[in-house]
Protein backbone atom coordinates (compact mmCIF):
# COMPACT_ATOMS: atom_id res chain seq x y z
CA UNK A 1 0.00 0.00 0.00
CA UNK A 2 1.77 3.40 -1.03
CA UNK A 3 -1.35 5.69 -0.37
CA UNK A 4 -2.31 6.14 -4.04
CA UNK A 5 -5.12 3.95 -4.91
CA UNK A 6 -6.17 3.51 -8.54
CA UNK A 7 -9.51 2.43 -9.90
CA UNK A 8 -10.75 0.21 -11.79
CA UNK A 9 -7.51 -2.09 -11.68
CA UNK A 10 -8.73 -3.44 -15.47
CA UNK A 11 -10.61 -2.13 -17.66
CA UNK A 12 -11.94 -3.95 -21.61
CA UNK A 13 -13.56 -1.68 -23.38
CA UNK A 14 -14.81 -0.70 -27.09
CA UNK A 15 -13.35 1.93 -29.32
CA UNK A 16 -17.01 3.79 -28.80
CA UNK A 17 -17.23 3.47 -25.14
CA UNK A 18 -16.63 6.67 -22.84
CA UNK A 19 -15.13 5.45 -19.79
CA UNK A 20 -12.70 7.21 -16.65
CA UNK A 21 -10.05 5.89 -14.44
CA UNK A 22 -9.58 7.40 -10.94
CA UNK A 23 -6.71 8.27 -8.60
CA UNK A 24 -6.64 9.17 -5.08
CA UNK A 25 -3.80 9.96 -2.71
CA UNK A 26 -3.56 10.18 1.16
CA UNK A 27 -0.04 11.50 1.19
CA UNK A 28 -1.01 15.68 1.13
CA UNK A 29 1.07 15.80 -1.62
CA UNK A 30 0.43 18.63 -4.09
CA UNK A 31 1.63 17.26 -7.39
CA UNK A 32 -0.05 14.62 -9.62
CA UNK A 33 1.18 12.41 -12.37
CA UNK A 34 -0.76 10.05 -15.18
CA UNK A 35 2.06 7.80 -17.15
CA UNK A 36 1.47 5.11 -19.61
CA UNK A 37 3.17 2.25 -19.78
CA UNK A 38 3.52 0.39 -22.86
CA UNK A 39 5.43 -3.25 -23.19
CA UNK A 40 8.89 -2.76 -24.32
CA UNK A 41 8.62 1.39 -23.56
CA UNK A 42 10.23 3.49 -20.76
CA UNK A 43 7.18 4.89 -18.59
CA UNK A 44 5.90 7.88 -20.50
CA UNK A 45 4.61 10.88 -19.01
CA UNK A 46 0.78 11.90 -19.63
CA UNK A 47 -0.30 15.31 -17.92
CA UNK A 48 1.26 16.84 -14.58
CA UNK A 49 -1.01 18.64 -12.20
CA UNK A 50 -0.10 21.15 -9.82
CA UNK A 51 -1.47 22.42 -7.24
CA UNK A 52 -4.61 20.97 -8.86
CA UNK A 53 -3.54 23.10 -12.13
CA UNK A 54 -2.20 21.29 -15.21
CA UNK A 55 1.47 22.09 -15.92
CA UNK A 56 2.12 19.71 -18.65
CA UNK A 57 0.64 18.05 -21.37
CA UNK A 58 3.19 15.98 -22.89
CA UNK A 59 1.41 15.98 -26.67
CA UNK A 60 -1.37 13.67 -25.33
CA UNK A 61 -4.23 12.80 -28.21
CA UNK A 62 -7.30 15.00 -27.42
CA UNK A 63 -8.72 11.28 -26.79
CA UNK A 64 -7.41 11.50 -23.44
CA UNK A 65 -9.03 14.36 -20.92
CA UNK A 66 -7.41 15.02 -17.17
CA UNK A 67 -9.32 16.48 -14.45
CA UNK A 68 -8.17 17.25 -10.97
CA UNK A 69 -10.59 18.47 -9.07
CA UNK A 70 -8.30 18.97 -5.72
CA UNK A 71 -4.95 17.79 -4.53
CA UNK A 72 -6.03 14.20 -3.89
CA UNK A 73 -8.16 12.97 -7.11
CA UNK A 74 -6.88 12.76 -10.51
CA UNK A 75 -9.18 11.28 -12.95
CA UNK A 76 -8.49 10.35 -16.87
CA UNK A 77 -11.33 10.16 -18.94
CA UNK A 78 -11.39 8.07 -21.87
CA UNK A 79 -13.17 8.53 -25.43
CA UNK A 80 -13.16 6.79 -28.81
CA UNK A 81 -9.46 5.16 -27.93
CA UNK A 82 -7.28 3.24 -29.96
CA UNK A 83 -5.92 -0.30 -29.08
CA UNK A 84 -2.80 0.88 -29.14
CA UNK A 85 -3.87 2.36 -26.29
CA UNK A 86 -4.17 -0.57 -24.29
CA UNK A 87 -1.58 -0.12 -21.83
CA UNK A 88 -0.90 -0.10 -17.78
CA UNK A 89 -2.00 3.61 -16.71
CA UNK A 90 -0.20 4.61 -13.56
CA UNK A 91 -1.09 7.70 -11.51
CA UNK A 92 2.06 9.04 -9.43
CA UNK A 93 2.26 11.91 -6.36
CA UNK A 94 4.79 13.79 -4.75
CA UNK A 95 5.55 16.92 -3.08
CA UNK A 96 6.04 19.61 -5.54
CA UNK A 97 9.42 20.62 -4.89
CA UNK A 98 10.89 20.82 -1.77
CA UNK A 99 13.67 18.97 -0.46
CA UNK A 100 12.19 15.52 -0.72
CA UNK A 101 10.15 15.29 -4.15
CA UNK A 102 9.64 11.82 -3.90
CA UNK A 103 7.48 9.94 -6.04
CA UNK A 104 4.91 7.38 -4.75
CA UNK A 105 2.68 5.36 -7.65
CA UNK A 106 -0.81 3.49 -7.51
CA UNK A 107 -0.86 0.02 -8.50
CA UNK A 108 -2.07 0.97 -12.24
CA UNK A 109 -5.11 -0.08 -14.59
CA UNK A 110 -4.54 -2.53 -17.01
CA UNK A 111 -6.40 -1.08 -20.06
CA UNK A 112 -7.44 -3.28 -22.87
CA UNK A 113 -9.19 -1.52 -26.09
CA UNK A 114 -10.86 -3.84 -28.17
CA UNK B 1 16.50 16.36 -23.36
CA UNK B 2 16.94 13.91 -20.60
CA UNK B 3 17.60 10.21 -21.65
CA UNK B 4 17.88 7.38 -19.22
CA UNK B 5 19.76 4.54 -19.74
CA UNK B 6 19.59 0.99 -18.36
CA UNK B 7 22.07 -1.83 -18.85
CA UNK B 8 21.71 -4.79 -18.66
CA UNK B 9 17.97 -5.11 -19.55
CA UNK B 10 17.94 -8.30 -18.16
CA UNK B 11 19.80 -10.50 -15.43
CA UNK B 12 19.67 -13.54 -14.05
CA UNK B 13 21.47 -14.62 -10.63
CA UNK B 14 21.68 -17.80 -8.38
CA UNK B 15 20.33 -17.32 -4.98
CA UNK B 16 23.18 -15.17 -2.51
CA UNK B 17 24.76 -13.26 -4.94
CA UNK B 18 25.43 -9.71 -4.58
CA UNK B 19 24.45 -7.70 -7.76
CA UNK B 20 24.73 -4.02 -9.71
CA UNK B 21 22.32 -2.61 -11.19
CA UNK B 22 23.21 0.24 -14.10
CA UNK B 23 21.64 3.91 -14.92
CA UNK B 24 23.39 6.64 -16.99
CA UNK B 25 21.26 9.59 -17.98
CA UNK B 26 22.71 12.36 -19.97
CA UNK B 27 21.90 15.88 -18.27
CA UNK B 28 24.06 15.76 -15.38
CA UNK B 29 21.69 19.06 -13.73
CA UNK B 30 19.60 16.36 -11.67
CA UNK B 31 17.67 17.54 -9.12
CA UNK B 32 17.40 14.17 -7.61
CA UNK B 33 17.59 10.44 -8.80
CA UNK B 34 15.13 7.60 -7.43
CA UNK B 35 14.90 3.45 -7.87
CA UNK B 36 11.54 1.85 -7.93
CA UNK B 37 10.52 -2.05 -8.23
CA UNK B 38 7.87 -3.22 -10.62
CA UNK B 39 6.54 -6.66 -10.50
CA UNK B 40 4.76 -8.39 -13.18
CA UNK B 41 1.54 -6.31 -13.72
CA UNK B 42 1.54 -4.02 -10.72
CA UNK B 43 2.52 -0.18 -9.89
CA UNK B 44 5.69 0.68 -9.03
CA UNK B 45 7.17 0.93 -5.33
CA UNK B 46 9.64 3.05 -4.15
CA UNK B 47 13.09 1.67 -3.22
CA UNK B 48 15.53 4.66 -2.69
CA UNK B 49 15.67 8.78 -3.23
CA UNK B 50 19.26 10.19 -3.85
CA UNK B 51 19.27 13.91 -3.90
CA UNK B 52 21.15 15.55 -6.26
CA UNK B 53 24.11 16.61 -3.19
CA UNK B 54 23.71 12.85 -1.69
CA UNK B 55 26.53 10.19 -3.27
CA UNK B 56 24.41 7.22 -1.57
CA UNK B 57 21.39 6.07 0.31
CA UNK B 58 20.72 2.57 2.08
CA UNK B 59 17.58 0.53 2.91
CA UNK B 60 18.37 -2.74 3.80
CA UNK B 61 20.10 -4.94 1.75
CA UNK B 62 19.96 -2.11 -1.07
CA UNK B 63 22.89 0.25 -1.86
CA UNK B 64 22.68 3.51 -4.10
CA UNK B 65 25.07 5.13 -5.39
CA UNK B 66 24.87 8.52 -7.48
CA UNK B 67 28.09 9.90 -9.53
CA UNK B 68 26.25 13.28 -10.81
CA UNK B 69 29.24 14.64 -13.31
CA UNK B 70 29.26 11.04 -14.82
CA UNK B 71 25.75 10.91 -14.93
CA UNK B 72 25.84 7.27 -13.19
CA UNK B 73 23.96 5.71 -10.54
CA UNK B 74 24.16 2.17 -9.48
CA UNK B 75 21.91 0.16 -6.96
CA UNK B 76 23.45 -2.97 -5.36
CA UNK B 77 21.60 -5.98 -3.87
CA UNK B 78 23.48 -7.86 -1.44
CA UNK B 79 23.01 -11.44 -0.62
CA UNK B 80 19.87 -11.84 -3.68
CA UNK B 81 16.72 -13.58 -2.82
CA UNK B 82 14.06 -14.98 -5.24
CA UNK B 83 11.59 -12.61 -3.59
CA UNK B 84 13.87 -9.66 -4.99
CA UNK B 85 12.83 -10.36 -8.49
CA UNK B 86 11.18 -7.73 -10.42
CA UNK B 87 11.53 -5.24 -12.85
CA UNK B 88 13.90 -2.33 -11.37
CA UNK B 89 13.42 1.11 -12.72
CA UNK B 90 15.65 4.23 -12.42
CA UNK B 91 14.09 7.36 -12.68
CA UNK B 92 15.81 11.27 -12.35
CA UNK B 93 14.19 14.81 -11.73
CA UNK B 94 15.82 17.23 -13.61
CA UNK B 95 16.42 20.66 -12.12
CA UNK B 96 13.72 21.47 -9.63
CA UNK B 97 11.97 19.08 -7.70
CA UNK B 98 8.29 20.48 -9.72
CA UNK B 99 9.70 18.37 -12.58
CA UNK B 100 8.26 15.19 -13.56
CA UNK B 101 10.34 12.17 -13.63
CA UNK B 102 12.16 10.66 -16.64
CA UNK B 103 12.42 6.70 -16.47
CA UNK B 104 14.70 4.18 -17.59
CA UNK B 105 13.42 0.97 -19.83
CA UNK B 106 14.18 -1.28 -16.30
CA UNK B 107 15.97 -4.28 -15.51
CA UNK B 108 14.29 -7.65 -15.66
CA UNK B 109 15.77 -9.30 -12.67
CA UNK B 110 15.47 -13.07 -11.92
CA UNK B 111 16.92 -14.40 -9.36
CA UNK B 112 17.03 -18.43 -9.30
CA UNK B 113 16.59 -20.27 -6.17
Amino acid sequence: ETGVTQTPRHLVMGMTNKKSLKCEQHLGHNAMYWYKQSAKKPLELMFVYNFKEQTENNSVPSRFSPECPNSSHLFLHLHTLQPEDSALYLCASSHAGGVRSEAFFGQGTRLTVV
Amino acid sequence: KQEVTQIPAALSVPEGENLVLNCSFTDSAIYNLQWFRQDPGKGLTSLLLIQSSQREQTSGRLNASLDKSSGRSTLYIAASQPGDSATYLCAVRTNSGNTPLVFGKGTRLSVIA
